[in-house]
């Protein structure tokens, strides 16, 4: 199973700053990586697929890079709406792996 | 607008079984492959089965290999995850999910989750 790591696992921000995750898989998954955001209870929202394509709706301020092992998440200026949890998966192949979550905090 | 809707959730006892359903509309549903994925409390996401659009391929996790099974009822847009010989590691909001491709090996990511369905394992 290809295991995917993020970092950090939390984070504290302000308003305003520019903010990156790292996903780092276990072997190569070429660019087959997906990034989702989850606020507490609701269900995780789609943001970027094929590790740098935006999803329908996703706003510019999100970006996302890197192929093979190494991925980033970026957000450009945090705005309060974006304190969350994001997670990655790839689905290069079966089964379908997750990190386990960075969570965005306000400082 | 794509909607998805689980049930079906609910408490029941170790060994026990329960069926989850997903009510899909907004988009063909028999074009899009369909996946289960859960979130134990204060967890994070696990992969749990992937069905493709016209049901012939499915896909799932060791950890609920042979006793989880997925289908799919395209003339009523429904999504199902049958779950039996269920574990207190059972416990944990299911979310079915839309993937961005007909068939279930395509490496196509999900696009749409629903808002989830709570299953607690519990005697």
């Amino acid at each position: 199973d290809i295991q995917m790591t993020q970092s950090p696992s939390s984070l504290s921000a302000s308003v305003g700053d520019r903010v990156t995750i790292t996903c780092r898989a276990s072997q190569g998954i070429n660019n087959f990586l997906a990034w989702f955001q989850q606020k507490p209870g609701k269900a995780p929202k789609s943001l970027i697929y094929a590790a740098s394509s935006l999803q329908s709706g996703v706003p510019s301020k999100f970006s996302g890079s890197g192929s093979g092992t190494d991925f980033t998440l970026t957000i450009s200026s945090l705005q309060p709406e974006d304190f969350a949890t994001y997670y990655c998966q790839q689905y290069n192949s079966y089964p379908r792996t997750f990190g386990q979550g960075t969570k965005v905090e306000i400082k | 607008e794509v909607q998805l809707l689980e049930s079906g959730g609910g408490l029941v006892q170790p060994g026990g079984s329960l069926r989850l359903s997903c009510a899909a509309s907004g988009f063909t549903f028999s074009s899009y492959a369909m996946s289960w994925v859960r979130q134990a409390p204060g967890k994070g996401l696990e992969w749990v089965s992937t069905i493709s659009g016209g049901g012939g391929s499915t896909y799932y996790a060791d950890s609920v290999k042979g006793r989880f099974t997925i289908s799919r009822d395209n003339s009523e847009n429904t999504l199902y995850l049958q779950m039996n010989s269920l574990r207190d590691e059972d416990s944990a909001v299911y979310f079915c999910a839309k993937m961005a491709a007909a068939s279930a090996g395509a490496r196509a990511s999900s696009d749409y989750w629903g808002q989830g369905t709570l299953v607690t394992v519990s005697s």
